[in-house]
């Protein structure tokens, strides 16, 4: 049962690196998602897709970018990395209507 | 716009105690669904409940019970007897109703730390 998987679980960066957080869901899930998590904050939602080839803002998209070339896949990419990105970063999956959101074990990323 | 609050940032409690976690919601929304996740030390988000707004029913699942009531906009979590594995971040959350592009976004609230000690 591998659910939401999410590569790597840790990475340091410096300032104006650019890399790419792998997830991958094998739920066949339509709709993905991707949070951050900053410190004693909860969950803010960077980009959703709602299945392969659409993908859409959510409420702090700068500095990232998304695709969703297949449903199982929902890579997030930073450019430039910046200090503000410092942060933990989930991805999840869930398959609609009313069921729940199920997330993978998170990334922690650090900029330096 | 959607809001949850968790007026909460910590509580301690010695094993053995019950303890009530408070979840406050704004939504202009008349269909909507609550949960609660769990986050233990570990980091991973672990979903609970799921309780939509239409059904107001409290629900108890072993030392786990939800009240949820529409005229206070809350959706408080207690757990009974608590015990140290509880120990955790527990995050209220809500979502829209899946209508078209919404597609049931989660708004979370800032959690509440919960320590059990021994």
């Amino acid at each position: 049962n591998a659910g939401v998987t999410q590569t790597p679980k840790f990475r340091i960066l410096k300032i104006g690196q650019s890399m790419t957080l792998q997830c991958t869901q094998d739920m066949n899930h339509n709709y993905m998602y991707w949070y951050r998590q900053d410190p004693g904050m909860g969950l803010k939602l960077i980009y959703y897709s709602v299945g392969a080839g659409i993908t859409d803002k959510g409420e702090v998209p700068n500095g990232y970018n998304v695709s969703r070339s297949t449903t199982e896949d929902f890579p997030l990419r930073l450019e430039l990395a910046a200090p503000s990105q410092t942060s933990v970063y989930f991805c999840a999956s869930r398959v609609g209507g009313v069921q729940p959101q199920h997330f993978g074990d998170g990334t922690r990323l650090s900029i330096l | 716009a959607q809001k949850v609050t968790q007026a909460q940032t910590e509580i301690s409690v010695v094993e053995k105690e019950d303890v009530t976690l408070d979840c406050v919601y704004e939504t202009r929304d008349t269909t909507y669904y609550l949960f609660w996740y769990k986050q233990p030390p570990s980091g991973e988000l672990v979903f609970l409940i799921r309780r939509n707004s239409f059904d107001e029913q409290n629900e108890i699942s072993g030392r786990y019970s939800w009240n949820f009531q529409k005229s206070t906009s809350s959706f408080n979590f207690t757990i009974t007897a608590s015990q140290v594995v509880d120990s955790a971040v527990y995050f209220c959350a809500l979502s829209e109703a899946d209508r078209g592009s919404t597609l049931g976004r989660l708004y979370f609230g800032r959690g509440t730390q919960l320590t059990v000690w021994p």
